[in-house]
């Protein structure tokens, strides 16, 4: 049913940048939509950012809109997210997620997260 | 944004008995665009159930979703000892936003 295998987690200083990325695998991997959303202990879970399978249409959350980017290689079957001007808020675990086809609103296959720290 | 107000925050119940988690939504949710996800410790979320009341690829049948408008139930029938976990639910109709779970444990 399919596996998804973040990394690009790691420590980095408030102002800093990090680009995650996420292979995904045994999938038609430009048939989906895909999403990253992150976990924290203090605010749970949140949805951050989605793209659409051609790469065409993207949506942020309003807490990371004009500092996150969201983006995709079909050819690589991999997704990408590049964080900028980062804050100790967002530190948090981030998961690459594929949604379930019969509900397209529902996520079905998480990867395995990757931890982000934002600390000085 | 549509809130989810998930509850109890903890639910203490023993092995093989009957668990009952409730969501309740801010606004309508219309035809039960809501999913819930277990989380055990240190494990990525696993969607359970989804439109409310439809079990995912591989679930069994002791989950069960329930509810539409703006009230919703999951029940889990016979705790196993794999069942102690998290529970979140998420709603997907209007952008998308998750419950702040409900812990079960041991008894």
């Amino acid at each position: 049913q399919g596996q998804l295998v973040e990394s690009g987690g790691g420590v980095v200083q408030p102002g800093g940048s990090l680009r995650l990325s996420c292979a995904a695998s045994g999938f038609p991997f430009s048939g989906y939509t895909m999403y990253w959303v992150r976990q924290t202990p203090g605010k749970g879970l949140g949805w951050v950012a989605l793209i659409s399978n051609d790469g065409t249409v993207k949506s942020y959350s309003d807490s990371v809109t004009g500092r996150f980017t969201i983006s995709r290689d079909n050819s690589k079957n991999t997704l990408y997210l590049q964080m900028n001007s980062l804050t100790t808020d967002d530190t948090a675990v981030y998961y690459c997620v594929r949604p379930y086809t019969a509900a397209p609103g529902a996520f079905h296959i998480w990867g395995q997260g990757t931890m982000v720290t934002v600390s000085s | 944004e549509i809130v989810l107000t998930q509850s109890p925050g903890t639910l203490s119940v023993s092995p093989g008995e009957r668990a009952t988690l409730s969501c309740r939504a801010s606004q309508s949710l219309g035809s039960g665009n809501l999913a819930w996800y277990q989380q055990r410790p240190g494990q990525a979320p696993r969607l359970l159930i989804y439109g409310a009341s439809s079990r995912a690829t591989g679930i069994p049948d002791r989950f069960s979703g329930s509810g539409s408008g703006t009230d919703f139930t999951l029940t889990i029938s016979r705790l196993d000892p794999g069942d102690f976990a998290v529970y979140y639910c998420q709603q997907y109709g209007t952008s998308l936003t998750f419950g702040g779970g409900t812990k079960v444990e041991m008894k």
